[in-house]
């Protein structure tokens, strides 16, 4: 059966502490990892998809990799307002049906 | 783009009461999906369409649970004799027809059944 599993569950920084938050996952015929970003009370919002291990994509702070059983999303320099819950979802078919971890929460502190 | 809208924002019901949501997911967009999700979890996911057709049900979508998108158009989501477990943010998303695209959500309808 699929799994996705993220850590760390919670994740509390300092304004310019940089972190890593890990997406690892079994799916047999992965066709794409997706990262999103979701807000207290708002539904997700779509931040990368990475479909090949050794693919990296970046915007702004945040920075997303893949390898072939996980996927890292590296916070550089946080600010207060990537202060949010960061989800990661496979898909395995072409159309749709993401399959998400239960995400990392994190609190970045000026 | 406007985005995918749902209403109502919030909704309050009473255990046994029907209830109904309503999607409009971005215009251009003919693959809309319905997931659920609980506090601390992520979204899971419950059915799908491609436009009027409803392509796939989760086997969480119990026989209360009957989705529609009349049309292609909008969607809704009814739960009839709501229980206290069905209290979650249900969420709505719509994607175009092209390979491997994102899925773009709604902010949801959050349930809470009393």
């Amino acid at each position: 059966e699929d799994q996705v599993t993220q850590s760390p569950e919670a994740l509390r920084l300092q304004e310019g502490e940089s972190s890593s938050l890990n997406c690892s996952y079994t799916v047999s015929g992965l066709r794409g990892l997706f990262w999103y970003r979701q807000d207290p009370g708002k539904g997700p919002e779509f931040l990368f998809t990475l479909y090949s291990a050794g693919e990296e994509k970046e915007k702004e702070r945040l920075k997303a990799t893949l390898t072939k059983k996980e996927s890292f999303l590296h916070i550089t320099a946080p600010k207060p307002e990537d202060s949010a819950t960061y989800l990661c979802a496979v898909r395995r078919g072409s159309w749709g049906k993401l399959q998400f971890g239960a995400g990392t929460q994190v609190v970045v502190t000026p | 783009d406007t985005g995918v809208s749902q209403n109502p924002r919030h909704k309050i019901t009473k255990r046994g009461q029907n209830v109904t949501f309503r999607c409009d997911p971005i215009s251009e967009h003919n693959r809309l999906y319905w997931y659920r999700q609980t506090l601390g979890q992520g979204p899971e996911f419950l059915t799908y369409f491609q436009n009027e057709a409803q392509l796939e049900k989760s086997r969480l979508l119990s026989d209360r649970f009957s989705a529609e998108r009349p049309k292609g158009s909008f969607s809704t989501l009814e739960i009839q004799r709501t229980e206290q477990g069905d209290s979650a943010m249900y969420l709505c998303a719509s994607s175009p027809d092209t390979y491997n695209s994102p899925l773009h959500f709604g902010n949801g309808t959050r349930l809470t059944v009393t």
